[in-house]
């Protein structure tokens, strides 16, 4: 069974600033997923990666395979990106996505 | 035009009635999910369902069934509710139920049993 941790658990930051929240997980893995809740309760799904980087507007995820590690960056925050930010991982199959408890992000203007 | 969508949005519902929440895509997906968000807003599979196979977590009550009638919809089944099923559940699909399929999510719906 993977575990999935995230960190940091909240991060509070200024506006404009740059954003990392990292994830590990402990057992190899097909893809990893980085989805947005906002407060609003919806989760939307912002990446989905094996390898490599990707990058959406000011959104960048890279992941390690080799290290078990993902990061995702926000560049220039905004305060609309306030939001709780999740790491899922899946192993293959239709097994759904093990989850990480989440990072808990705050840009304050 | 939503792509996943529940109902009821808030459910509340004394111990031990028998409830059902129901989910809908639009997506074409293969596969359905439930997921269970509880309140610490951590996230849970429940079940995943293809239309062939149905997986089950296997920390979930039998209190919980979920019931496809067709590829579209997969609907979720409590009985005999209770306390400790207060969450909110979401609902998502997938275009194939394989690793590589990205997952839309519901709007949730949020289970409070008094």
């Amino acid at each position: 069974k993977n575990e999935v941790e995230q960190s940091p658990q909240n991060l509070t930051a200024q506006e404009g600033e740059f954003i990392t929240i990292n994830c590990s997980y402990s057992v190899g893995i097909s893809a990893l997923h980085w989805l947005q809740q906002h407060p609003g309760g919806g989760i939307v799904s912002l990446f989905m990666l094996s390898s490599g980087k990707k990058k959406h507007g000011r959104l960048i995820a890279t992941i390690n395979i080799q290290e078990k590690h993902s990061s995702l960056h926000i560049t220039a925050s905004h305060p609309r990106d306030s939001a709780v930010y999740i790491c899922a991982v899946s192993g293959g199959g239709a097994d759904g996505l093990t989850f990480g408890k989440g990072t808990h992000l705050i840009i304050q203007p | 035009d939503t792509a996943v969508s529940q109902t009821p949005k808030y459910l509340v519902t004394q111990m031990g009635n028998d409830k059902s929440i129901k989910c809908e895509q639009n997506l074409g997906h293969d596969t359905m999910y439930w997921y269970k968000q509880d309140s610490k807003k951590f996230l849970k599979i429940m079940f995943s369902y293809n239309n062939k196979e149905l997986i089950i977590n296997e920390t979930v009550p039998n209190r919980f069934s979920p019931k496809s009638p067709d590829k579209a919809h997969l609907n979720l089944h409590i009985n005999s509710l209770e306390l400790g099923d207060s969450a909110v559940y979401f609902c998502a699909s997938s275009q194939d139920g394989g690793a590589w399929w990205e997952q839309y999510f519901g709007p949730g719906t949020r289970l409070t049993v008094t």
